[in-house]
């Protein structure tokens, strides 16, 4: 069975440009999370939807930031315009959430995302 | 603001080694903690926990939970290198997000 699916897996843009990161969640699993990774501030949680709504997008470090999640087989984090301070690596993760229990997620592999 | 907060932030010893991480959360509405292995790559699903003082195990690794104090703790026992990583342990409260710790790296050396 495949697990969460990201892409790209890295990601070398320059400053001012507009990145798409792409998520595919495990099938079946109802609620989808984007995170980003750095040294400094560890995993932090961007957004996150379930079923295919956004539930709680105050992570989202600014208007620059953006997420969809137009069916329940695909998700995007879109970045416009970028910035070097948006270097991080960003991880999709996925779970089948009932009923307001927290279960455990699954990650994709990340995004490695460098701006220069 | 829910925090979890891990100790130590590093660790290095030799394999055969027996080692404790420990986590502690303020959390409101807590409902689960959950600990995770990370190499060089994305965070692995080690164990989830919901009851306090009941050990779980897989293996070498154990985890167990005290929610009158607020704090789990992850035990290796019998290290070998390929348990280096940075354990990340996360809370899980009344909605269905994680917050995440800072991670514990963990080095073992043969």
């Amino acid at each position: 069975d495949a697990g969460v699916i990201q892409s790209p897996r890295h990601e070398v843009t320059e400053m001012g440009q507009e990145v798409t990161l792409r998520c595919k969640p495990i099938s079946g699993h109802n609620s989808l999370f984007w995170y980003r990774q750095t040294m400094m501030r560890g995993l932090e949680l961007l957004i996150y939807f379930n079923n295919n709504v956004p539930i709680d997008d105050s992570g989202m470090p600014e208007d620059r930031f953006s997420a969809k999640m137009p069916n329940a087989s695909f998700s995007t984090l879109k970045i416009q315009p970028s910035e070097p301070r948006d270097s991080a690596v960003y991880f999709c993760a996925s779970t089948a959430a009932l009923g307001g229990r927290s279960y455990e997620q699954y990650f994709g592999p990340g995004t490695r995302l460098t701006v220069t | 603001e829910d925090k979890v907060v891990q100790s130590p932030l590093s660790l290095v010893v030799h394999e055969g080694d027996t080692v404790t991480l420990n986590c502690s959360y303020e959390v409101t509405n807590f409902r689960s903690l959950l600990w995770y292995k990370q190499e060089k790559k994305a965070p692995t699903f080690l164990f989830m926990l919901t009851s306090s003082g009941i050990e779980k195990k897989s293996g070498r690794l154990s985890s167990i939970l005290d929610k009158k104090e607020l704090f789990s703790i992850l035990n290796i026992t019998a290290t070998q290198t390929g348990d280096s990583a940075v354990y990340l342990c996360a809370t899980g409260a009344g909605s269905y997000q994680l917050t995440f710790g800072k991670g514990t790296k963990l080095s073992v050396i043969p």
